[in-house]
C-alpha cells in the first residue's frame, strides 16, 4: 500500500505570495492532519480533517487554511507569506480522527520564504 | 501553537548498547501514545504505539513502557545500530483530541 504523498517536495516563495500544498493520504484513510515543523518550535499542529470537515484546529493565524476533498485528499493554503512561515510542512493520515488510529506521516514539503 | 522545546536533548550511545529514551507527557486523560523516529530531511516514521490499558509493549528491537502514575513513557532500543541515529518523538492523544507531540530527543549512535 502506498504511503502518504505530499506535493511539491520543495517550494521557494517570496514574502506576500500565497502557496498551496497538497497531501494524498494512505488509501482507505479518511483523516488528514497538518503540522508545521521548524528547528525553533518543533512540531506544531495546524489542523485535522475528517470527511471533509475540520475536526481540530491549532493556534495559527487565519492566513493558514485547509480543506479536504471527498476522496480524502487534502490541501493547505498559506496566504500573505511571511519569512517566519519557512518550515517543513508535514501531512499525516489515519483511518479516523477518533480513538487510537495511528497517524502515518508523509515526507513533507519544505517551504522557503525569501 | 503547541510546541516542543527549543533545546533538543541528546543521547549518545555506542553501537550495540541498549538505548532508553524518556518522555514525560502532560495529560492524565491521554489514552494513546506513539513513538516516532525522524531522520534528517524526512517525515516522522511510526515505531510503536501503546494504549493506556497496557504498561508494556514490545516490537522488533523496541519496547515501550508506560507509567501512568507518573505520566512517563519510555522507548527502549536493544542493540542500537548506527541506523537508529535520528530524532525520536513521543506523542499522546486523548479521545477525539489532536495528537500532541512531546520534546524530541536526538539519538546519536557511534560505531
Amino acid at each position: 500500500k502506498a504511503g502518504v504523498t505530499q506535493t511539491p517536495r520543495y517550494l521557494i516563495k517570496t514574502r506576500g505570495q500565497q502557496v498551496t500544498l497538497s497531501c494524498s493520504p494512505i488509501s482507505g484513510h479518511r483523516s488528514v492532519s497538518w503540522y508545521q515543523q521548524t528547528p525553533g518550535q518543533g512540531l506544531q499542529f495546524l489542523f485535522e480533517y475528517f470527511s471533509e470537515t475540520q475536526r481540530n484546529k491549532g493556534n495559527f493565524p487565519g492566513r493558514f487554511s485547509g480543506r479536504q476533498f471527498s476522496n480524502s485528499r487534502s490541501e493547505m493554503n498559506v496566504s500573505t507569506l511571511e519569512l517566519g512561515d519557512s518550515a517543513l510542512y508535514l501531512c499525516a493520515s489515519s483511518l479516523d480522527y477518533r480513538g487510537t488510529d495511528t497517524q502515518y506521516f508523509g515526507p513533507g514539503t519544505r517551504l522557503t520564504v525569501l | 501553537g503547541e510546541s516542543v522545546g527549543l533545546h533538543l536533548p541528546t543521547l549518545s550511545v555506542q553501537e550495540g548498547d541498549n538505548s532508553i529514551i524518556n518522555c514525560a507527557y502532560s495529560n492524565s486523560a491521554s489514552d494513546y501514545f506513539i513513538w516516532y523516529k525522524q531522520e534528517s530531511g524526512k517525515g516522522p516514521q511510526f515505531i510503536i504505539d501503546i494504549r493506556s490499558n497496557m504498561d508494556k509493549r514490545q516490537g522488533q528491537r523496541v519496547t515501550v513502557l508506560l507509567n501512568k502514575t507518573v505520566k512517563h513513557l519510555s522507548l527502549q532500543i536493544a542493540a542500537t545500530q548506527p541506523g537508529d541515529s535520528a530524532v525520536y518523538f513521543c506523542a499522546e492523544k486523548s479521545g477525539f483530541q489532536k495528537l500532541v507531540f512531546g520534546t524530541g530527543t536526538r539519538l546519536l549512535v557511534s560505531p
